[in-house]
Parts: structure tokens; C-alpha cells; sequence
């Protein structure tokens, strides 16, 4: 069975800290992304990946960097968390771009 | 660029049959999909339209007219768990392939 896991549900951060949010994925995908979703502006997406390594800015990168060191994990970094990154931050993986399988989410508060 | 369409909420009653309508425009498109997200969770997989026509599978029907830019998913039969938002999503070659999403549609079922 398909399977995306991230490594929280829940999470509260400070202003100014550093967040790490993991996505790992076990379907051997080369294509992982990253997305943000809040009420009323829907899936936008912030950074995508293609390859180990390679990486490809979405439409919302502001505020965030990414890394893709293995195939299965694609990990999403706020450098100085802001309020305005408040928000539900979904992760997805896909072969050639067709079908997204979605992980969980992660609810995002920061204070 | 790209812009996608779709009403925001719809109301129907448990048994009747609900059209929900996304309207998209890209210059490179290559495939439209639909995901049902239920609240609090991920998005999950419905359909892929890459050809005109109609894709059934089950209650639920996904139909694409490439020419018009148009495509509607339509569920019948409605059941109070198919009570959900349902996102559009469209590929565009000319902004690398991945999909886009629209803002989504909140289906309210009702007894």
C-alpha cells in the first residue's frame, strides 16, 4: 500500500526559529513536493523535486528552502519562522507527474 | 500563466446527483485531475482526463472538453460522506509539468 508519512501532525514554533518538516515517502517516486494549504487560496505549491538534489522553486518559495539528500525523504525548512507561515503544510510524491499521493499534514502554529 | 476555476461551495441532498463544474486556462495543458480532501485529512486521487470525453468509475464521473477548457465532476447518488472539498488540478507543460490546483469546492451534503 502507498505510503507518505510526515514526521509531524501538529507543530507550535516560535517568531525566528528554524523548522524542519520531513516528508518520506516508500512508492520509489523521483517527483516530491511540498505545498502549503490555507483557507480560501487552496494547494499552493512552494517547492518541488524531480531527483535526488535537484530541486525546483514552486509559486510561494519566499521564506523557504528545501533538501533532497535520499530518493524517499524531501525535507521543507523554514529558515526564520514568521506568523504569516502559519498554515497546514501537505506533502505529496509522484511517478512522471501523474497521480499525487498526499501525506498526512502538518498544522503548522507559529507564535 | 494558468487560472482555475471552481465554486466555491455547493449544497446538495443525500440521493440526488451534483455537477461541479472547474474551468481552467494554460497554454500547455496535459492532463486535468480531481482529488476529494475530507476535512482534516489529504487529498485523495479521484480521476485523471487527458482526452475529451467521459471517465467513469463507480458514483462518481470526471468529463474533460479540452477545447473549452472545461471539466466537471459529477457524483451521483450522494451519500453524507461524500461531503468534502473537491479540488481541480491541471498540468501545463509550460510551467514544468506539475500540477496546479485550483482553490477547491466545499460539497455540502445534506439529509
Amino acid at each position: 500500500d502507498v505510503k507518505v508519512t510526515q514526521s509531524s501532525r501538529y507543530l507550535v514554533k516560535r517568531t525566528g526559529e528554524k523548522v524542519f518538516l520531513e516528508c518520506v515517502q516508500d512508492m520509489d517516486h523521483e517527483n516530491m513536493f511540498w505545498y502549503r494549504q490555507d483557507p480560501g487560496l487552496g494547494l499552493r505549491l512552494i517547492y518541488f523535486s524531480y531527483d535526488v538534489k535537484m530541486k525546483e522553486k514552486g509559486d510561494i518559495p519566499e521564506g523557504y528552502s528545501v533538501s533532497r539528500e535520499k530518493k524517499e525523504r524531501f525535507s521543507l525548512i523554514l529558515e526564520s519562522a514568521s506568523t504569516n507561515q502559519t498554515s497546514m503544510y501537505l506533502c505529496a510524491s509522484s511517478a512522471n507527474f501523474n497521480e499525487q499521493y498526499f501525506g498526512p499534514g502538518t498544522r503548522l502554529t507559529v507564535t | 500563466g494558468q487560472n482555475i476555476d471552481q465554486p466555491t461551495e455547493m449544497t446538495a441532498t443525500e440521493g440526488a446527483i451534483v455537477q461541479i463544474n472547474c474551468t481552467y486556462q494554460t497554454s500547455g495543458f496535459n492532463g486535468l485531475f480531481w482529488y476529494q480532501q475530507h476535512a482534516g485529512e489529504a487529498p485523495t486521487f479521484l480521476s485523471y482526463n487527458v482526452l475529451d470525453g467521459l471517465e467513469e468509475k463507480g458514483r462518481f464521473s470526471s468529463f474533460l472538453s479540452r477545447s473549452k477548457g472545461y471539466s466537471y465532476l459529477l457524483l451521483k447518488e450522494l451519500q453524507m460522506k461524500d461531503s468534502a472539498s473537491y479540488l481541480c488540478a491541471v498540468r501545463d507543460n509550460n510551467q514544468g509539468g506539475k500540477p496546479i490546483f485550483g482553490q477547491g469546492t466545499e460539497l455540502s451534503v445534506k439529509p
